[in-house]
């Protein structure tokens, strides 16, 4: 299994502010994606993280908002830009093993609050 | 578009009482389909993937099927310790990504 280390876990952050949330594997992935979990919801895709090139976004997300990096095979970034009390959620990062990518994991996550 | 229902939205058992979580889906070719359990404030944990009709999965208490259109979560003689959020989520054959489209999840409380 992989695992899957997230910084921060917690913070607090000021309106108009950005904050960028780092991932490590400590393997090798195909594949890392980054996910919004809302208070007492599910999961939502923000983007997959592709390496050495642009992420791909879902449908509502952009780039300005949620700017993506993933310059290797373990590591990935996602900043929230621009921050307003409605960004205020969990983010989760995720990494699939294999040909297929049929073992996703998930990190802890990042639990942002926005005042 | 591909989608994913759960339910019960809550289900509440009796420790012992043995119950299954239902995952009905659509979508354009399975991958696979995969459940996960969350406990407050942490992160989904990977329980199983299932790809394709009549497989089945076990791991400790739990055991997950899949048929064409739906999988179940089945619990035997359950445990206050099994309580958390079960979520389940497939991945499609579409598209250039691998990613998991998720359900709302069941949140189970299993009381001593």
């Amino acid at each position: 299994s992989a695992v899957i280390s997230q910084k921060p876990s917690r913070d607090i952050c000021q309106r108009g502010t950005s904050l960028t949330i780092q991932c490590q594997v400590d393997s090798q992935v195909t594949m890392m994606f980054w996910y919004r979990q809302q208070p007492g919801q599910s999961l939502t895709l923000i983007a997959t993280a592709n390496q050495g090139s642009e992420a791909t976004y879902e449908s509502g997300f952009v780039i300005d908002k949620f700017p993506i990096s993933r310059p290797n095979l373990t590591f990935s970034t996602l900043t929230v830009s621009n921050m307003s009390p409605e960004d205020s959620s969990i983010y989760l990062c995720s990494a699939g093993q294999g040909s297929t990518g049929n073992t996703i994991y998930f990190g802890e996550g990042s639990w942002l609050t926005v005042v | 578009e591909d989608q994913v229902t759960q339910s019960p939205e809550a289900l509440r058992l009796q420790e012992g009482e043995s119950s299954s979580l239902n995952c009905s889906y659509t979508v354009s070719g399975l991958r696979g389909l995969f459940w996960y359990r969350q406990d407050p404030g942490k992160g989904p944990e990977f329980l199983f993937t299932l790809y394709s009709a009549g497989e089945e999965k076990e791991k400790e208490r739990l055991k997950a099927t899949l048929t064409k259109k739906e999988s179940f979560l089945h619990i035997t003689a359950p445990k206050p310790e099994d309580s958390a959020t079960y979520l389940c989520a497939v991945q499609g054959l579409g598209g250039a990504t691998n990613k998991l489209i998720f359900g709302t999840g069941t949140l189970l409380a299993v009381q001593p």
